[in-house]
């Protein structure tokens, strides 16, 4: 069984303030993990994804995730914050044992970003 | 490359109807999933489509079914609708979906069951 968790509903930072949204996971491998972002009334935006290797994962728009093992973490970082960063944050995983059996995807319940001016 | 295109985005059906829904993937792109997204039970696989063949299946009921066509077109199709069928209807294609493949979602149709 694999899943993920977003223990945090929503999150407030100021512009300008480092940001993090924190997700942990369970799966009976290696994890592939992944960071979404959806924006009112639109699908996911794919922001970044670790496979193997280096544990700081660089994505788009600024995004970076740190990648822990022994923590079972990827939390999602921005060393500064625009107000255009605000919306709504998906951590999804796939295990790696069973990944070329057909994709899907699990998905946290998300997390509410708010970047204040 | 145009992105995955998703249509009709809105549609409001009636109780016991049902609703065909359609996804184009990313061209090349041969893996196609559909998800459901609710305020309550968040986003949930439905299946996933490769080469016209239903490779994996979520937690759904008959009611919820789909295809693929040779372009790797899909629809979705919801029998007998139900109110709680009412959510976000997302479609996402990759490349094959294999191993740490990444999954490119559409915008979604906004399915309301009255």
């Amino acid at each position: 069984a694999q899943s993920v968790a977003q223990p945090e509903d929503q999150v407030n930072v100021a512009e300008g303030n480092p940001l993090t949204v924190k997700c942990t996971y369970s799966v009976s491998g290696n994890p592939y993990l992944f960071w979404y972002v959806q924006y009112p009334n639109r699908g996911l935006q794919f922001l970044l994804k670790y496979i193997t290797g280096d544990n700081l994962v660089k994505g788009s728009y600024g995004f970076e995730a740190e990648f822990n093992k022994s923590q079972t973490s990827f939390h999602l970082k921005k060393p500064s914050a625009l107000v255009s960063d605000s919306a709504l944050y998906f951590c999804a995983v796939r295990d790696a044992v069973g990944s070329n059996s057909g994709y899907a995807l699990n998905f946290g319940k998300g997390t509410s970003l708010l970047v204040t001016p | 490359k145009a992105g995955v295109t998703q249509t009709p985005r809105y549609l409001i059906k009636t109780r016991g109807q049902q609703v065909t829904l359609s996804c184009s993937p990313i061209s090349g792109h041969r893996s196609v999933s559909w998800y459901q997204q609710t305020p309550g039970q968040g986003l949930q696989f439905l299946f996933e489509y490769f080469s016209e063949t239903q490779r994996n299946k979520g937690n759904f009921p008959g009611r919820f079914s789909g295809r693929q066509f040779s372009n790797s077109r899909s629809e979705m199709n919801v029998s007998t609708l139900e109110l709680g069928d009412s959510a976000l209807y997302l479609c996402a294609s990759s490349p094959y979906g294999l191993g740490p493949d990444t999954q490119y979602f559409g915008p979604g149709t906004r399915l309301t069951v009255l």
